[in-house]
């Protein structure tokens, strides 16, 4: 099977501008989670999609968004962006039901803001 | 408030010695347990879980024990191999919740 892929994984920016980032899960996987690693706060959830609905949601402003498609791909969004948003997104994918499921992670897009 | 905490920073282990990376929680909802394995700009690697209905939970080098009534869960690496040199998360979620809460991560580092 093939694992979680990102796109990009690399991108550049500067600051006001708007990004989305991209992730396919693992097939057959209905639940895409993201979240944001930074050297200060290290790695924080920021939402999570099942079904094409936000199930979950971390503590981040709302310039920070995202969607599920129908396939179960998602997207991430962040608009206005500050220096601080600079950081790795990684993408998990997992079934998305049980008591105890396991998240499996992609690659990640690392965001630099200038 | 950190809800997860890996109070190591750092381990240094002889390569074939046992490794042992530590991991406390707070949060008495928290019922499902992970480690990850993570390389610089990679995204974390899956390396093994535990629910709240077992205290120990093996495959193959690894084998993390949970001590529910201390809130404290271990992960044990024998024997360590040079491969094993990484950044590794303990992480814990609620039942049948999404969200993953992670340690700030423990760097092992495995001497030749």
């Amino acid at each position: 099977k093939a694992g979680v892929t990102q796109t990009p994984r690399y991108l550049i920016k500067t600051r006001g501008q708007q990004v989305t980032l991209s992730c396919s899960p693992i097939s057959g996987h209905r639940s895409v989670s993201w979240y944001q690693q930074t050297p200060g706060q290290g790695l924080q959830f920021l939402f999570e999609y099942f079904s094409e609905t936000q199930r979950n949601k971390g503590n981040f402003p709302g310039r920070f968004s995202g969607r599920q498609f129908s396939n179960s791909r998602s997207e991430m969004n962040v608009s206005t962006l500050e220096l601080g948003d600079s950081a790795l997104y990684l993408c998990a994918s997992s079934s998305g039901q049980g008591d105890w499921d396991t998240q499996y992670f992609g690659p990640g897009t690392r965001l630099t803001v200038l | 408030d950190q809800q997860v905490k890996q109070n190591s920073p750092s381990l240094s282990v002889q390569e074939g010695r046992i490794s042992i990376l530590n991991c406390d929680y707070t949060n008495s909802m928290f019922d499902y347990f992970l480690w990850y394995k993570k390389y610089p700009a990679e995204g974390p690697t899956f390396l093994i879980s535990i629910s709240s209905i077992k205290d120990k939970n093996e495959d193959g080098r690894f084998t993390v024990f949970l001590n529910k009534s201390a809130k404290h869960l271990s992960l044990h690496i024998v024997p360590s191999q040079p491969g094993d040199s990484a950044v590794y998360f303990c992480a814990a979620s609620a039942r049948g919740a999404q969200k993953l809460v992670f340690g700030q991560g423990t760097r092992l580092t495995i001497n030749p």
